[in-house]
């Protein structure tokens, strides 16, 4: 049982470019999280949907933007790729606040 | 602020040697904890909670809110223990939770 699954698994992009990164969820899951783990660093929250709607940030700018749709799906867009945008991107879905997260497998973007 | 540190990057013990992964932490409010584990090519996944006071794979850990600590321990280890496993606070703001990472710990079990 995996629950969250992300696409795609690996992605190679130029400084500059934009990028969409893909989240499908579990039915239950009306929350969903985006995390980037830097290489030899933990997961740092990035922002979290809930019921179609942003409603937490953590310290990325605005060229870090989201979706989430009512089939459970999501998205993370970021416009203007930079060399420290290299990644890996972690999707976190949820049942609610008192609920665990469960994490996918993650998108291991690279920036060149 | 709100931190989660864990001093080691690496942990490397024998087969059978107790295990103690240290997590510290940096909250005002009342905290809740986790242990997150990762095996090798495997995804992000829940070890423990410290609210459930449960005993997973023969790990525990004991909040410590004198010491602001979360330490993960085990008394013997096992090879397939070998992991990297994150510490991490749950942190409520402004009617939403995230989660605040520490940068991890490698576990490495020989045996």
């Amino acid at each position: 049982e995996t629950g969250v699954t992300q696409s795609p698994t690996h992605l190679i992009k130029t400084r500059g470019q934009q990028v969409t990164l893909r989240c499908s969820s579990q039915s239950g899951h009306n929350t969903v999280s985006w995390y980037q783990q830097a290489l030899g660093q933990g997961p740092q929250f990035i922002f979290q949907y809930y019921r179609e709607e942003e409603n937490g940030r953590g310290n990325f700018p605005p060229r870090f933007s989201g979706l989430q749709f009512p089939n459970y799906s999501s998205e993370l867009n970021v416009n203007a790729l930079e060399l420290d945008d290299s990644a890996l991107y972690l999707c976190a879905g949820s049942g609610g606040a008192n609920y665990g997260y469960t994490f996918g497998s993650g998108t291991r973007l690279t920036v060149v | 602020a709100q931190r989660v540190t864990q001093p080691e990057k690496l942990l490397s013990v024998f087969k059978g040697a107790p295990v103690e992964l240290k997590c510290n932490y940096s909250y005002s409010g009342s905290p809740e904890l986790f242990w997150y584990v990762q095996y090798s090519r495997q995804r992000l996944q829940l070890l423990l909670r410290h609210i459930s006071r449960e005993s997973i794979k023969g790990f525990t850990a004991d909040l410590n809110k004198g010491e602001t600590s979360f330490h993960l321990k085990k008394p013997f280890a096992q090879e397939e223990d070998s992991a990297m496993y994150y510490c991490a606070l749950k942190v409520p703001s402004g009617g939403y939770n995230k989660l605040i990472f520490g940068a991890g710990t490698r576990l490495a079990v020989h045996p």
